[in-house]
């Protein structure tokens, strides 16, 4: 069974850079039918897509975030992660790590989420 | 991009069919059949329900079934079940420089 796990630190100062990475198990990164997401939902709100990476390296940005946002993997960790820098108040959330079903357009493995915490 | 547009909440009495729209546009909804819709419950991770507007994964119940027409998809959930009562995104991939679009979200209350 497929399990995605976040981790990374919780608490961030504003203006900072927010690192979380996304481990695998239970099945290879490096496959050709799938790409690997981040998605957020600050307290209370919605969903918002942020980025997907293909373990081939090839990425993919929300235009809102794009400016702030690195994904990357890491293949032979069965990792991939993330990096949002200059981070404010509006960048509090519960941040998803994810498998997207390449073609296909649907994430179909979620990992619990994480939830950062801007504070000074 | 905006978010598309889902009702805030939909409520229902237990066997009772309920729907839930999701209204985009001719660039994601309308565009592509690539819609999928999850279900959230509260402090969980979103879970997948439909895929390609229509597409059950294994595993969930065929209570729930999706559909579209135009810039609107929607999902239905018949035979209203307690266990339903949880938070309904959907998403549209959207291609170009934008890729994926969620919903607003609906709250779907079992009465």
């Amino acid at each position: 069974q497929l399990q995605l796990q976040e981790s990374g630190p919780v608490l961030v100062k504003p203006s900072e850079t927010l690192s979380l990475t996304c481990t695998v198990s239970g099945g290879p990164i490096y496959n050709y039918n799938y790409d690997w997401g981040w998605i957020r939902q600050p307290p209370g709100k919605g969903l918002e897509w942020i980025a997907n990476i293909y373990f081939s390296g090839s990425t993919y940005y929300s235009p809102s975030l794009k400016s702030r946002v690195t994904i990357s993997v890491d293949t032979s960790k069965n990792q991939f992660s993330l990096k949002l820098s200059s981070v404010t108040a509006a960048d509090t959330a519960v941040y998803f790590c994810a498998r997207l079903k390449a073609g296909d357009h649907y994430f179909d493995y979620w990992g619990q989420g994480t939830l950062v915490t801007l504070s000074s | 991009q905006s978010a598309l547009t889902q009702p805030a909440s939909v409520s229902g009495s237990p066997g009772q069919s309920i729907t839930i729209s999701c209204t985009g546009t001719s660039s994601d909804v309308g565009n592509y059949n690539l819609v999928s819709w999850y279900q959230q419950h509260p402090g969980k991770a979103p879970n997948l329900m439909i895929h390609e507007v229509t597409k059950r994964p294994s595993g969930v119940s065929d209570r729930f079934s999706g559909s579209k027409s135009g810039n609107t998809a929607s999902l239905t959930i018949s035979g209203l079940q307690a266990e339903d009562e949880a938070d309904y995104y959907c998403c549209s991939y959207a291609g170009g420089n934008t890729f994926y679009v969620f919903g607003t979200g609906t709250k779907v209350i079992v009465l």
